[in-house]
């Protein structure tokens, strides 16, 4: 069965440290694709970042990276230096190539909070 | 539009009413999803919709819901004789629907259903 597990249910840390949001899936496709959403205060998901099972290459988007292990079934997520705008509920989904229509499968979601 | 817009934002109703919420999608994007999310249940699948059909209404939690979509752009959910465990906001996403598997969906603000 397809799951997405965000075991951090929340995230406190000072401005200017780094942070890891953990991503852990479980799914019987061999094909698929992961994302992250944030989610902040005002309440509209925010598109991150998707990534396919085929690619397995670390992305760097600013002070935003990811990195997909398939070996761990984990698409971390990790911001360096955070910022007070950071502070926001992010999400870690799951769309499997078949057997769906493209539904995602969300994880329970990490409560990050940025304090200055 | 510019991006995925719902309405109402809020709506606050009487147990046992049914409601409404509507969602208009990017321009040219064929599919259309709806999600709940709710404190107790995270962000849940309730229907995907390709055109004005819908192939996988498998996450509608009951028979009080429905949702129909015209002329291959807007969509309404309904939901008939609201229960006070409806109460939850309502997110509405869409795709470009090439490839709903693999296309990033995008979120409007949802609608925050509260029954009294």
């Amino acid at each position: 069965a397809q799951k997405v597990t965000q075991a951090q249910t929340e995230i406190s840390v000072v401005e200017k440290e780094d942070v890891t949001l953990d991503c852990v899936y479980e799914t019987r496709d061999t094909t698929y694709y992961l994302f992250w959403y944030k989610q902040p205060p005002s309440g509209e998901l925010v598109f991150l970042i998707r990534r396919n099972s085929f690619d397995e290459q670390n992305e760097i988007s600013g002070r935003y990276s990811w990195n997909f292990q398939k070996s761990t079934s984990s698409f971390n997520f990790t911001i360096t230096a955070s910022q007070v705008v950071d502070s926001a509920v992010y999400f870690c989904a799951l769309s499997e190539a078949w057997g769906s229509q493209g539904n995602l499968i969300f994880g329970k979601g990490t409560k990050l909070s940025v304090k200055p | 539009g510019a991006g995925v817009s719902q309405s109402p934002s809020n709506k606050v109703t009487e147990k046992g009413k049914d409601v409404e919420l509507r969602c208009d999608p990017i321009s040219g994007h064929t599919a259309l999803y709806w999600y709940r999310q709710s404190l107790g249940q995270g962000l849940e699948f309730l229907i995907y919709f390709q055109g004005n059909s819908a192939p996988d209404k498998s996450g509608l939690p009951s028979d009080r819901f429905s949702a129909e979509r015209t002329g291959g752009s807007v969509s309404t959910l309904t939901i008939q004789r609201t229960q006070q465990e409806d109460s939850a906001v309502y997110l509405c996403a869409s795709s470009m629907g090439t490839a709903p598997s693999t296309d990033t969906q995008y979120f409007g603000p949802g609608t925050r259903l509260t029954v009294l």
